[in-house]
């Protein structure tokens, strides 16, 4: 069975630092790997995604992501925090045909 | 090219009353999912569906909840007989294809049931 791990319920980082956003898989076969994030009562937002090729990815408001096949991660990172990233992120892992699986979430808080 | 539409966004029943949460996929995308979301924690599959065919309900309960994907309209998700517990958020997703392509979320329909 796949799942997804977000090992950290919640990351407070200072304004102008790097963050990261931990996330851990178990899939079977080549995983197809998501980052979304949920602003409060909104749905979410889809951030990047790792599908095939260059591990690193980039996507959306200057986040990245690197997928590193061997300790079956997929960390999100942002060199430069801002206050106006916090908010609640989630890891998915696309199972085959259907459907997303989502970690728990992880909340981040950038404090000025 | 407007975004996934949810209607209503916020939905109030009591006990035993039936919901109906309605969802237009973006435009050009046939590929509609469900999921569920409690308070404070991830989203859960419910269900997913093409135009006209449910291709994936493992993740809805067995009794009172349903889905539908018309040729025509929105997508429908019907609870009957609400209980307390079915109190959530309910997100509709969308996609143009199947695991490749990022899905894109709608606002979500929040339901209380009291």
């Amino acid at each position: 069975a796949q799942s997804v791990a977000q090992p950290e319920d919640q990351v407070n980082v200072a304004e102008g630092n790097p963050l990261t956003v931990k996330c851990t898989y178990s899939v079977s076969g080549n995983p197809y790997l998501f980052w979304y994030v949920q602003y409060p009562n909104r749905g979410l937002q889809f951030l990047l995604k790792y599908i095939t090729g260059d591990n690193l990815v980039k996507g959306s408001y200057g986040f990245e992501a690197e997928f590193n096949k061997s300790q079956t991660s997929f960390h999100l990172k942002k060199p430069s925090a801002l206050v106006s990233d916090s908010a609640l992120y989630f890891c998915a892992v696309f199972k085959a045909g259907n459907m997303l699986t989502f970690g728990g979430g992880t909340r981040l808080m950038v404090k000025p | 090219n407007a975004g996934v539409m949810q209607n209503p966004r916020h939905l109030v029943r009591r006990r035993g009353q039936e919901a109906r949460l309605r969802c237009s996929p973006m435009k050009g995308h046939s590929h509609v999912y469900w999921y569920r979301q409690l308070p404070e924690e991830g989203l859960k599959f419910m269900v997913y569906l093409q135009k006209e065919n449910i291709i994936d309900e493992s993740g809805m309960p067995k009794e009172r909840f349903s889905a539908e994907f018309p040729k025509e309209g929105p997508s429908i998700l019907r609870i009957q007989q609400v209980v307390r517990g079915d109190s959530a958020a309910y997100f509709c997703a969308s996609s143009p294809g199947g695991a490749a392509y990022e899905q894109y979320f709608g606002p979500g329909t929040r339901l209380t049931v009291t």
